[in-house]
């Protein structure tokens, strides 16, 4: 049972475009919704990460929409660049427990100058 | 301030072999997560170790085990492998006290033939 769904599996956005990922989760439990970015040949690394109690946070030209009745969260990349070109993992966890995280399937972000 | 690192980067194995993979902490971490990522999917986790024992288990099976020293190193050791066997295994560690971001290394390819 995939407990955590992300959509699309992959994105193409021209340069300077914004960028939507999407996710959903099942685990009403989960209180930590970390996104993270991996670049070929190298571990994931934290983005940006989110808790249940705002329905929003910006960091740079990334953001974070958590929806909870709807069991939804989004990563919005703004003025996307190529050097964004990645795969994206959202996923969630007990804040207490994120070593033991359930993660989406990635969605590969091409973006093309 | 030394990240997460792995080894070996690269391995092949046959059906049937056991591998042991190794795992060193971020500095100032006591805890590691291991994960599995097949080709094309989000990183599955198999257990975490906190003060060398097991604290936690996904939904692997009893080949899948693993050590953590008291230097809080960690190997991850699978016994009687499967082509199905064959991901880039992820170590990630984390502070006990601390909630939030998990740091991983680069991983471990494993190919099973």
């Amino acid at each position: 049972q995939q407990q955590v769904k992300q959509s699309p599996q992959s994105l193409i956005v021209q340069k300077g475009g914004i960028s939507i990922i999407n996710c959903a989760y099942e685990n009403t439990a989960f209180d930590y919704f970390p996104w993270y970015q991996q670049f070929p040949g190298k571990g994931p690394a934290l983005l940006i990460a989110i808790r249940p109690d705002v329905s929003e946070k910006k960091e740079g030209r990334f953001t974070i929409s958590f929806n909870k009745s709807a069991k939804q969260f989004s990563l919005h990349i703004m003025d996307s660049q190529p050097g964004d070109s990645a795969t994206y993992f959202c996923a969630a966890s007990k804040i207490a427990n994120a070593g033991k995280s359930t993660f989406g399937d990635g969605t590969t972000l091409t973006v093309k100058p | 301030d030394a990240g997460v690192t792995q080894s070996p980067t690269h391995l092949i194995k046959t059906r049937g072999q056991q591998v042991t993979l190794r795992c060193s902490p971020k500095s100032g971490h006591d805890t590691v997560s291991w994960y599995q990522q097949a080709l094309g999917q989000g990183p599955q986790f198999i257990f975490q170790y906190y003060e060398e024992e097991e604290r936690q288990r996904g939904n692997f099976p009893d080949r899948f085990s693993g050590h953590q020293f008291p230097n809080y190193s960690s190997e991850l050791n699978v016994n009687a492998l499967l082509l199905g066997d064959s991901a880039l295994y992820l170590c990630a560690s984390t502070q006990a006290a601390d909630t939030g971001e998990l740091f991983f290394g680069e991983g471990s390819r494993l190919t099973v033939l």
